[in-house]
């Protein structure tokens, strides 16, 4: 069964704090995705990996970074946590290749900064 | 640049009424289109998708979805919608010649069902 899972459902850190959300896969796949959900926004992409240590930026990646050490592991970093960040964050894979289609998503993380 | 666009944001219906939501892209090469279903308190999922042949594919729990080519739309449809369909709902689009599996989502639309 596939399983994406994420380090906190619920996190609520202070503004100007370093924030680690950590995402992890047990299905071996090429591709990692990290997204924002607002409501009425949809999602909105922040950063893609397609390998250990790619990364590519997504539509909206100021303020964050990511790390790809490992295949199974894709990390979201805010280095100075802000009000305007407070969000629910998904965690995504989907395999490589031409066979790359649908998105499995891991449960979320609900972000507040105070 | 690419969007995706869903026509309603809030949908409220009554059981066994029949459901319809608005989904058009606006990339003009191929694609691969998908609709994806959030439950209250759970993960996203996927509902159904479309990759080629038949336009009209079928999907979980009676879901069904047309591929339009011409009008650039890909709607979701279900005849007889239950209390349980109350959900959020996103469709998405990608490029038929992406590898990545990079999406590109639309706003969503919330459906409250009554029961």
């Amino acid at each position: 069964d596939v399983k994406v899972t994420q380090s906190s459902r619920y996190l609520v850190k202070r503004t100007g704090e370093k924030v680690f959300l950590e995402c992890v896969q047990d299905m071996d796949h090429e591709n990692m995705f990290w997204y924002r959900q607002d409501p009425g926004l949809g999602l909105r992409l922040i950063y893609f990996s397609y390998d250990v240590k790619m990364k590519e930026k997504g539509d909206i990646p100021e303020g964050y970074s990511v790390s790809r050490e490992k295949k199974e592991r894709f990390s979201l970093i805010l280095e100075s946590a802000s009000t305007n960040q407070t969000s629910m964050y998904l965690c995504a894979s989907t395999p490589g290749g031409r066979m790359a289609y649908e998105q499995y998503f891991g449960p979320g993380t609900r972000l507040t900064v105070t | 640049a690419q969007s995706v666009s869903q026509h309603n944001h809030h949908v409220i219906l009554s059981e066994a009424a029949s459901l319809e939501l608005g989904c058009n892209y606006s990339y003009g090469g191929t694609v691969n289109l998908f609709w994806y279903v959030q439950y209250p308190g759970q993960h996203l999922q996927l509902l159904l998708k479309y990759f080629s042949g038949d336009p009209l594919v079928k999907g979980i729990k009676g879901f069904e979805a047309e591929f339009i080519k011409s009008k650039f739309s890909f709607n979701l449809r279900k005849p007889s919608v239950q209390w349980s369909d109350t959900a959020e709902y996103f469709c998405a689009v990608n490029k038929g010649s992406s590898n990545t599996g990079k999406l590109i989502f639309g706003q969503g639309t919330t459906l409250q069902v009554k029961p």
